[in-house]
């Protein structure tokens, strides 16, 4: 059965003060990994699909990595707008490609 | 905004009612995932369609069912309404295929008394 892990479930940051959000995962056959956003009481956000051990993607002050384990958010410099709950799902290479969800981290930036 | 809307925005239905809730996608998605997410959790996937059919189901119970409709809309039905289904209903659509990005609703907040 297919697994995903975060951690810390919570992170309280200073403005300007960069920091990583960790994903683990297990999962028969990774098609993708997904990092969304998401603000109290809205949908998830898309942020970022990353697809092979190895690869990175930025956006603004954010950067996604992932490896055969693992995927990492960094966030460098962040701002109070950064707060929000971070998610991270995993998707198999089979014909029903659902989304398995880890819990979620909330991040809070302090100004 | 992804396109992807979702009513009503907010429910209030007592236990052993049944429910519909209803999402429009954006013209071209024809791949729609609902999810159940309670507070304090990741989205839990319900069930999924592709071109109208149901392409897998989550550990949920038949009283959940759903329908996807030519026009790219798709309804999520519940029924005999148990105090657990209080939660956020998410529906999602991709384009192309199953396996692509899925771009997420704002929800439908659902309460039970």
């Amino acid at each position: 059965e297919d697994q995903v892990t975060q951690s810390p479930e919570a992170l309280r940051l200073q403005e300007g003060e960069s920091s990583s959000l960790n994903c683990s995962y297990t999962v028969s056959g990774l098609r993708g990994l997904f990092w969304y956003r998401q603000d109290p009481g809205k949908g998830p956000e898309f942020l970022f699909t990353l697809y092979s051990a190895g690869e990175e993607k930025e956006k603004e002050r954010l950067k996604a990595t992932l490896t055969k384990k693992e995927s990492f958010l960094h966030i460098t410099a962040p701002k109070p707008e950064d707060s929000a709950t971070y998610l991270c799902a995993v998707q198999p290479y089979r014909a029903n490609s659902k989304l398995t969800f880890g819990k979620g981290i909330t991040l809070s930036v302090r100004p | 905004e992804t396109g992807v809307t979702q009513s009503p925005t907010h429910l209030i239905k007592t236990r052993g009612q049944q429910v519909t809730l209803r999402c429009s996608s954006q013209s071209g998605h024809n791949t729609v995932s609902w999810y159940q997410q309670a507070l304090g959790q990741g989205p839990q996937f319900i069930f999924q369609y592709y071109r109208e059919e149901e392409n897998g189901r989550g550990n949920f119970p038949p009283r959940f069912s759903g329908l996807q409709f030519p026009n790219y809309s798709s309804e999520l039905n519940v029924n005999a309404l148990e105090l657990d289904d209080s939660a956020l209903y998410l529906c999602a659509s991709s384009y192309t295929g199953p396996g692509e990005t899925q771009y997420f609703g704002p929800g439908t907040r659902l309460l039970v008394l």
